[in-house]
Order: C-alpha cells, then sequence, then structure tokens
C-alpha cells in the first residue's frame, strides 16, 4: 500500500541539529523527497535522494536513507529560526508518472 | 529561473459557485500536477498531464475537472463548490523522458488558496 508516516512535531534550541524521521511502505519507491513549507507558503524542494543511495549530503543537509527498513531521515546541521517550518517527506511511486505520496508533515521549531 | 507559476493567489467563492485555477509549468516541462492540502493535512494528489493527456488520477472529486493545453498550462475547474473544497491548491511540474519516462524532480508553485463561504 502507499503511507508515509511522519513524527507530528520536533523543537530544538538554535544552534543544535535537527534530525526528522519518515518511514514509507512502497518498496518500489523509486526517489525520496524532502520538502519545506513555510506559513501560508508553497511546498520548497529541499532534497532527493535515489532509492539505491544510502546517503546524500547537501550543505546542512544530510538524508539518510535505509531501503531495508523503508526509513528516511533529514538531519539539519546548525539549525537556524529560518529552519522552522513544516517538513513533508514524500515518495515517487514506480511507474514514471511521478506521483509523490505525501506524509503528514514534521513541524519544526527552533527556539533560542 | 523561471518557476511554476499559478493564478490567482487567491480566491474567494461561495457554495455551488465554479472557479478555475490555472497553472503555468516551468518551460519545457511536460508533465502538470494537481495537488490538494487542506487545513493542517499533507498534500493530496488530484490529477496529472502529461503531454496533455491525463497520466494519472487520484483523489479527484468528479465536480472536479482538469486539463493539459497545447502550451502545457493546465486549468483545473470545479464546480458545485462545497465548504469541504476550501483548501490550498498546487500545481506542480516535472520532465519526463518520453523514451525513458524518467523520472525527474517535481516543481512546486506557491498554490492558489481557495476560501469557500
Amino acid at each position: 500500500g502507499e503511507d508515509v508516516e511522519q513524527s507530528l512535531f520536533l523543537s530544538v534550541r538554535e544552534g543544535d541539529s535537527s534530525v526528522i524521521n519518515c518511514t514509507y511502505t512502497d518498496s518500489s519507491s523509486t526517489y525520496l523527497y524532502w520538502y519545506k513549507q513555510e506559513p501560508g507558503a508553497g511546498l520548497q524542494l529541499l532534497t532527493y535522494i535515489f532509492s539505491n543511495m544510502d546517503m546524500k549530503q547537501d550543505q546542512r543537509l544530510t538524508v539518510l536513507l535505509n531501503k531495508k527498513d523503508k526509513h528516511l531521515s533529514l538531519r539539519i546541521a546548525d539549525t537556524q529560526t529560518g529552519d522552522s517550518a513544516i517538513y513533508f517527506c514524500a515518495e515517487s511511486l514506480s511507474g514514471g508518472y511521478n506521483k509523490l505520496i505525501f506524509g503528514a508533515g514534521t513541524r519544526l521549531a527552533v527556539h533560542p | 529561473a523561471a518557476g511554476v507559476i499559478q493564478s490567482p493567489r487567491h480566491l474567494i467563492k461561495e457554495k455551488r459557485e465554479t472557479a478555475t485555477l490555472k497553472c503555468y509549468p516551468i518551460p519545457r516541462h511536460d508533465t502538470v500536477y494537481w495537488y490538494q492540502q487542506g487545513p493542517g493535512q499533507d498534500p493530496q494528489f488530484l490529477i496529472s498531464f502529461y503531454e496533455k493527456m491525463q497520466s494519472d488520477k487520484g483523489s479527484i472529486p468528479d465536480r472536479f475537472s482538469a486539463q493539459q493545453f497545447s502550451d502545457y498550462h493546465s486549468e483545473l475547474n470545479m464546480s458545485s463548490l462545497e465548504l469541504g473544497d476550501s483548501a490550498l491548491y498546487f500545481c506542480a511540474s516535472s520532465s519526463q523522458g518520453a523514451a525513458t519516462r524518467t523520472n525527474e524532480k517535481l516543481f512546486f508553485g506557491s498554490g492558489t488558496q481557495l476560501s469557500v463561504l
């Protein structure tokens, strides 16, 4: 079936690392994505990872993929107040047309 | 760089009215997707088009219809609007390799906020 799950809320102190976790169920997922949504705004693609990769690093962002456990995580190093937003994990199913299935989103709150 | 453009940004309608949302994909993108995000919810896939043909269908009500035009822009038509249709409607675009159907990442527009009163 198609299901993506995330914890709903994460609170971190400014300067610390944030780790947002996601689990998915479809083993045929080809791409896995992280999107950021600020209040009243659209979905901003942060990063994505191919299903045949274990890790991808992009500046302060590190994505880890455990395909065996169907677990995806996003680590934000040196979290800043501007990182406060909702982070959506999404999987792209096989079949060629790139329909995304989103998780419920994790609200990240960064406090001083 | 050009992004996905949606219009209008905000739309207020009354129950039973109709609404049309427009989406202009990134140049040279051939695939358009529509998503609906209710308050406090995750985006739900509605429908997609590849090369002007419907390519996939999700939880789109029968009261809604959509199409992709020859210039690749897309319109989502919504009739007999209900209070529950109030949501943020996102359009996304991507480029599909015609031969290999290679998945490319989706780029989202800023969305149209529809309020049904």
